[in-house]
C-alpha cells in the first residue's frame, strides 16, 4: 500500500526545536516530490517546503532560515527540522508525496501535532 | 496571507452545481498548467480532487470538474451531495519560488 506516516510531534516551548519525520511505504521519496504542509488551527493549509526528486529543496519565507527538510534514502523517510519555534508554528504537520502526478500532491499522511507553548 | 484568493464560503442545495473561483497572478495559475484541487473534512488529511487544471484521479467522482481562464481557475461540482460539504483548496505551483502554493480555502455548505 503507498502511504506515509509521520511522526515526531508534541510539546515543545517556545525556541525550541523538533525533527518531524515521515516513513514512506509502497514508493521511493527519492523518487518523488515530498513536501510538508501545515494547518494552524482553524485555519487553512500553509505549504512549508518541498525537497524535489533532484535534491533542490524550497522554503516558505515563515521558515526560511530555521527550518530544513531532508530525506535518508535508505530509511526511505522525509525529515523536517524545525529550529526556534514560535507559537505560530503551532500547527498539524502533513507530509505530502506526489506520487502519481508530477505536480500534485496525491499520497497524506495523517499529520502529527507541533505544539509550542 | 494567501498567494492565491479563493471566496470564504459557498453553499448549496442537494442536486444544484456551485462554483469555486481560484484566482492567482501569470507566475501561479496563469503561467501553469499545474493547478489542484483539495478536498478536505473537518479531522481528515486532505484529498487530491483534481491536478493538473483538468484532470481528475481516479476514484473521483465525475461530479468534479475544473477548468482555468487567465489568472483564474475553477472548480465545478455538479449534483452535489451531502459528502461534498468539506473545505476546499486550490493550490498552484508557483515560478516565483520554484515551489507551490495554496489558497486560503472555501468552506461548501451543502444545505
Amino acid at each position: 500500500e503507498v502511504q506515509v506516516v509521520e511522526t515526531g510531534g508534541g510539546l515543545v516551548q517556545p525556541g525550541g526545536s523538533l525533527r518531524l519525520s515521515c516513513v514512506a511505504s509502497g514508493f521511493a521519496v527519492s523518487d518523488n516530490f515530498m513536501s510538508w504542509v501545515r494547518q494552524a488551527p482553524g485555519k487553512g493549509l500553509d505549504w512549508v517546503s518541498i525537497i524535489y526528486n533532484s535534491g533542490n529543496t524550497y522554503y516558505a519565507d515563515s521558515v526560511k532560515g530555521r527550518s530544513t527538510i531532508s530525506r535518508d534514502n535508505s530509511k526511505n523517510t522525509l525529515y523536517l527540522q524545525l529550529n526556534s519555534l514560535s507559537v505560530e508554528d503551532t500547527a498539524v504537520y502533513y507530509c505530502a508525496g506526489a506520487v502519481g502526478f508530477t505536480n500534485a500532491f496525491d499520497i497524506w499522511g495523517q499529520g502529527t501535532v507541533v505544539t509550542v507553548s | 496571507q494567501s498567494a492565491l484568493t479563493q471566496p470564504g464560503s459557498v453553499s448549496g442545495s442537494p442536486g444544484q452545481s456551485i462554483t469555486i473561483s481560484c484566482t492567482g497572478t501569470s507566475s501561479d495559475v496563469g503561467g501553469h498548467n499545474y493547478v489542484s484541487w483539495y478536498q478536505q473534512h473537518p479531522g481528515k488529511a486532505p484529498k487530491l480532487m483534481i491536478y493538473d487544471v483538468t484532470k481528475r484521479p481516479s476514484g473521483v467522482s465525475n461530479r468534479f470538474s475544473a477548468s482555468k481562464s487567465g489568472n483564474t481557475a475553477s472548480l465545478t461540482i455538479s449534483g452535489l451531495q451531502a459528502e461534498d460539504e468539506a473545505d476546499y483548496y486550490c493550490s498552484s505551483y508557483t515560478s516565483t519560488t520554484i515551489s507551490y502554493v495554496f489558497g486560503p480555502g472555501t468552506r461548501l455548505t451543502v444545505v
